[in-house]
């Protein structure tokens, strides 16, 4: 069953230090996995995407890795402000179409504290 | 140039009533598709549009039937509303030449059945 599980379910960290969520994932075939940022009631925006061969891929203070072969990945948020409080969505593809299927993650929420 | 946009913002509805919503793709993207994400849950995939057809499904009832119109945009529609229908409606598009990875989403409409 194709399957996107993120960790932790919530996080709750201060302003200026680092964090990193989780995700795994059982999609296959595998096309991309793309983190996405959430703001409470509005629609996700994207952060990173990376495919089969990328094993990092960095968008200003937010950086996604990728282990294809342990089905992996990881967004490490660097210097955390107190704007990144939202939830984090994990996205796997399994083709590389418009006729492949997107997997969500549940995201993890997390809260950024003065 | 714009982004995906959604109308309405809210919706108020009764149970039993019925439901239109809308969605303007992305300028150059032919392929929507719709989600359905509760709260504290990740989006899920009700279906999808391109050549004003639905190519994919997800696992929804009928009550929930959509339409594409020539310029690309598209309506969800929803009948015989339920309790269980409040949500976020996500719309998301994507150019169908290119991965589905790509998807951008729009502000989401917000429905409140009562």
């Amino acid at each position: 069953k194709n399957q996107v599980e993120q960790s932790p379910q919530s996080l709750i960290i201060l302003e200026g230090k680092n964090c990193t969520l989780q995700c795994n994932y059982t999609v296959s075939p595998f096309s991309n996995l793309r983190w996405y940022k959430q703001d409470t009631g509005r629609g996700p925006v994207s952060l990173t995407i990376m495919t089969f061969s990328e094993n990092t891929k960095s968008n200003g203070r937010y950086t996604a890795t990728l282990d294809a072969d342990t089905k992996q990945s990881s967004l490490h948020i660097t210097a955390s402000q107190l704007s990144d409080s939202a939830s984090y969505i994990c996205v796997v593809s399994d083709r590389g179409s418009t006729l492949g299927r997107l997997y969500f993650g549940r995201g993890t929420q997390l809260t950024v504290w003065p | 140039d714009a982004g995906v946009t959604q109308s309405p913002t809210h919706l108020i509805k009764t149970r039993g009533q019925q439901v239109t919503l809308r969605c303007s793709p992305k300028s150059g993207h032919d392929t929507v598709s719709w989600y359905q994400q509760a709260l504290g849950q990740g989006p899920q995939f009700i279906f999808q549009y391109y050549e004003e057809e639905e190519r994919q499904r997800g696992n929804f009832p009928d009550r929930f039937s959509g339409h594409q119109f020539p310029n690309y945009s598209s309506e969800l529609n929803v009948n015989a509303l339920l309790l269980g229908d409040s949500a976020l409606y996500l719309c998301a598009s994507s150019p169908r030449d290119r991965n589905v990875g790509e998807q951008y989403f729009g502000p989401g409409t917000r429905l409140t059945v009562t």
